[in-house]
């Protein structure tokens, strides 16, 4: 079965603080894994996908493909980064598989 | 480039009754798939139309059916609605290649709310 699993909820941290928004999947063959952010009153926008290999607003994911998992970091968080965070598989079908959404609120 | 359109944004409906839903995708874009956001169930894919084909399907009664027109633009129809439809209906488009996982880019969703 393909699943896509997000832990937490919330996640509160200071401003200036590293982020780690956990992602874990399960899925039998290669997939895509993508992270979407979801702004206050704004569309779901992407952020970034593993195959490109980018650095979106200093977010960064690395696909473990032995711990399946693809979490997103950030160094130093900003307050502007709060937001509620998907993380997405596609596999061989082109539909998105969301986790629930992990909440990141960013205190000054 | 104009992002993903829906139309309209807010929908209020009674139990029974029907709604049709409308998407505009990115120009150039030939996929249109469909999710359904609610706080229970999160985001859940509802259907994908390629070149006016329905080329995947998720787990929804068949109350829930689209269409796909020859310019891309897509449609979503609920029939004989209930209080459990309450939710916002997302679309998304993509390049949609074959064999492609191309990135999908969304609209502002329509929020339903069934009373």
């Amino acid at each position: 079965a393909q699943r896509v699993t997000q832990p937490e909820k919330l996640l509160s941290v200071f401003k200036g603080a590293p982020v780690e928004l956990k992602c874990n999947y399960s899925y039998s063959g290669s997939p895509e894994l993508f992270w979407y952010v979801q702004y206050s009153r704004q569309r779901l926008q992407l952020l970034l996908r593993h195959i490109s290999r980018e650095s979106i607003k200093g977010f960064t994911a690395d696909l473990n493909k032995g711990e399946t998992s693809f979490h997103l970091k950030k160094p130093f968080a900003q307050e502007e980064d709060s937001a509620m965070y998907y993380c997405a598989l596609m596999g061989s079908s082109y539909k998105l598989i969301f986790g629930s959404g992990t909440r990141l609120l960013v205190r000054p | 480039k104009a992002g993903v359109t829906q139309t309209p944004r807010y929908l209020i409906k009674t139990r029974g009754q029907q709604v049709t839903l409308s998407c505009s995708p990115i120009s150039g874009h030939r996929s249109v798939s469909w999710y359904q956001q609610t706080p229970g169930q999160g985001l859940q894919f509802l259907f994908e139309y390629f070149s006016e084909t329905q080329r995947n399907k998720g787990n929804f009664p068949g109350r829930f059916s689209g269409r796909q027109f020859s310019n891309s633009r897509s449609e979503m129809n609920v029939s004989t609605l209930e209080l459990g439809d309450s939710a916002l209906y997302l679309c998304a488009s993509s390049l949609g290649r074959q064999g492609r996982r191309d990135t999908q880019y969304f609209g502002p969703g329509t929020r339903l709310t069934v009373l």
